[in-house]
């Protein structure tokens, strides 16, 4: 969706290296999701950020809201093959309903 | 695991048939929502039930259908189907979190 903006669209790092994924709406965000897909399969829940400023771990990962630019970035700590996949940002910019409009997606691959 | 199923996981058939695809949402969720994800399109909503009411609809052809049944699960109705409706489908249901199915594979042939 136009609407919702991933960068970058594909990244490859050494394992080790951190890395950042950003996500940039262009209307209000009444949510932020973040999902990891491994190609053809379902999507894994990661975090959902709901209030500006909010910023969440999980494991390695951590994930920031910042309300007033309406973007979100994913930070992943000394990366490792496991965290290969795709990286998706869902908003919820109606809000109240749950719908989700999707970026395009970030292709993450780590070497080893 | 995140809770969610559907069924079948792969479905393959021929232009103009009709198909359904089923999910269960968590326990205790209300609500269901059904994505179609293409490598053109990329991941789509297409509608949401709550507690057996269509509560919101994206870009759903007409010739998709869906419903939520008394016992919360759901079913995504697609007919007269066409080559470009090959696509990942998925279920998600949410409490205060939505979780997603594992998806079924529709390849129309």
């Amino acid at each position: 969706s136009q609407e919702l903006e991933q960068s970058p669209q594909s990244l490859i790092v050494q394992e080790g290296k951190n890395l950042t994924i950003n996500c940039t709406s262009s209307k209000t965000l009444y949510g932020l999701y973040w999902y990891k897909q491994k190609y053809g399969e379902g999507l894994i829940f990661l975090m959902m950020l709901q209030k500006g400023g909010e910023e969440k771990s999980h494991e390695k990962i951590t994930a920031k809201l910042d309300e007033k630019k309406q973007q979100s970035s994913l930070h992943i700590t000394a990366s490792q093959p496991s965290h290969a996949g795709i990286y998706l940002c869902g908003a919820d910019i109606i809000g109240n309903t749950g719908k989700l409009i999707f970026g395009q997606g970030t292709t993450l691959q780590v070497k080893p | 695991d995140s809770g969610v199923t559907q069924t079948p996981k792969h479905l393959i058939t021929a232009t103009g048939q009709r198909v359904t695809l089923r999910c269960s949402p968590r326990s205790g969720d209300l609500s269901v929502y059904w994505y179609q994800q293409s490598l053109d399109q990329g991941l789509q909503f297409l509608i949401q039930y709550y507690n057996g009411e269509e509560r919101a609809k994206g870009n759903i052809l007409e010739r998709f259908s869906a419903q939520q049944f008394p016992d919360l699960h759901s079913e995504l109705n697609l007919s007269s189907l066409e080559l470009g409706d090959s696509a990942l489908y998925f279920c998600a249901s949410s409490g205060a979190k939505q979780f997603f199915g594992p998806g079924t594979r529709l390849t129309v042939l």
